[in-house]
């Protein structure tokens, strides 16, 4: 079985400022690992992905998240945050190659960016 | 491509009423997915299918929902009869196996 935890369910930094989403997981198997993102009004869209290749794995708009199997986490971060990355932010687990492809989805993380 | 497809992307109904979600996946996936999201109780899986068939529905809250999926490039989403606390943004995803989810752009449902 499957879970994701988002830690903090708001997250507010300073344009410019580094952007750090946590999420934590756990899995019997070998995990898939996804981050999407959702603007308001609209469907959530991926931003990464991990499957079991480099640990480091760049996603678009400049953010990247690292699987740390030791501290099962998969944290997403960006250097310097923009206006337009504000938005709601997902992190998933599936069970990678032994499943049918469902994910589990955390309960999301608020990002605020102030100018 | 044109993405995963729904329609209609708003509907106003009255409680009682029949409401039909539907969806295209992306051509040549083979898992589809309708999930619900809420202020309240965030993004829910409701059901999924596999090759056109249902593999868990037990995120259907209750005998009101059904969904169906005739062929590979459609699928439905019916609440009969709908109530108040149906309201919520319905999407749903296609992939190909295990790979990632292609979300579409979501139903805003409102049920009076």
């Amino acid at each position: 079985a499957q879970s994701v935890t988002q830690l903090g369910s708001h997250v507010s930094v300073s344009e410019g400022a580094l952007v750090l989403l946590r999420c934590n997981y756990s899995s019997s198997v070998p995990p898939y690992l996804f981050w999407y993102v959702q603007y308001p009004n609209q469907g959530l869209q991926l931003l990464l992905k991990y499957t079991s290749a480099a640990t480091l794995v760049k996603g678009i708009n400049g953010f990247e998240a690292e699987f740390k199997k030791s501290e099962t986490s998969f944290h997403l971060t960006k250097p310097s945050a923009h206006m337009s990355d504000a938005a709601e932010y997902f992190c998933a687990v599936s069970g990678g190659s032994s499943n049918t492809g469902k994910l589990i989805f955390g309960q999301g993380t608020t990002l605020q960016v102030k100018p | 491509d044109a993405g995963v497809i729904q329609s209609p992307r708003h509907e106003v109904t009255e409680m009682g009423q029949e409401v039909t979600l539907r969806c295209k996946p992306i051509s040549g996936h083979n898992s589809l997915f309708w999930y619900r999201q809420t202020m309240m109780r965030g993004l829910e899986l409701l059901i999924y299918f596999n090759n056109n068939v249902p593999i868990d529905d037990s995120g259907m809250p209750e005998d009101r929902f059904s969904a169906k999926m005739p062929n590979a490039s459609f699928s439905t989403l019916k609440i009969q009869p709908s109530e108040p606390r149906d309201s919520a943004v319905y999407f749903c995803a296609s992939s190909l196996l295990w790979s990632e989810q292609f979300f579409g752009p979501g139903t805003r449902l409102t049920v009076l």
